[in-house]
């Protein structure tokens, strides 16, 4: 079975733009949890998404927003990209939404803001 | 304040010795706890977790971890360290679906 799939695998974009990251989850895992990993720290809660709601948001600002389709495929959409949003962005799927099942993580998208 | 702290940013062991890597929170309540494993390519992998019941948790790979409620720590070991153990180990609290990772031990193997 395909596990946890992430595209891109790298982007560079520029200071003010935009970028969308796409993750598709583990076949038959309805949830969908969005992190960001800046060189040299641990992951960073940013959404979770479980049947389509949102059901977690970390400490991230407004330009950071997600979805979850029908397929339960996920977008991470970020707006006026900062340097600092240069990252590691990690998706995980699980069964249901919420920490207890167990997370399979996807290998990322590399951001590099320039 | 919330807070996952790995004391130890890096731990060099060498193959065949036992290994202990240090997590402590900072939660009112007992949070759920977590260990993870990140190696280059490989992408985050869960070793193990506590919610409830037994201390001692038995996990994948050889490891396992105990919780300490009086310390608020979730220690994670190994007794006899493999090569392919190398890669950086994250400690993380789940505490009313606001999930928290540490920052990481990195550990080296010595032949």
């Amino acid at each position: 079975d395909a596990g946890v799939t992430q595209s891109p695998t790298h982007l560079i974009k520029t200071r003010g733009q935009h970028v969308t990251l796409r993750c598709s989850p583990i076949s038959g895992h309805k949830s969908v949890s969005w992190y960001q990993q800046v060189l040299g720290q641990g992951p960073q809660f940013i959404f979770q998404y479980y049947e389509k709601e949102e059901r977690g948001r970390g400490n991230f600002p407004d330009r950071f927003s997600a979805r979850q389709f029908p397929n339960y495929s996920s977008e991470l959409n970020v707006n006026a990209l900062l340097l600092g949003d240069s990252a590691l962005y990690l998706c995980a799927s699980s069964s249901r939404g919420g920490f207890t099942d167990t997370q399979y993580f996807g290998p990322g998208t590399r951001l590099t803001v320039l | 304040a919330q807070s996952v702290t790995q004391p130890d940013i890096h731990i060099t062991v060498s193959e065949g010795a036992s290994l202990e890597l240090r997590c402590n929170y900072s939660y009112g309540a007992t949070p759920y706890l977590f260990w993870y494993v990140q190696s280059p390519g490989q992408g985050l992998q869960l070793l193990l977790k506590y919610f409830s019941g037994d201390t001692l948790v038995q996990g994948i790979k050889g490891f396992e971890a105990e919780f300490k409620r009086s310390q608020s720590s979730f220690n994670l070991r190994k007794p006899s360290v493999h090569w392919s153990d190398a890669a950086e180990y994250f400690c993380a609290v789940d505490n009313n679906n606001d999930m928290r990772f540490g920052a990481g031990t990195r550990l080296t193997v010595k032949p």
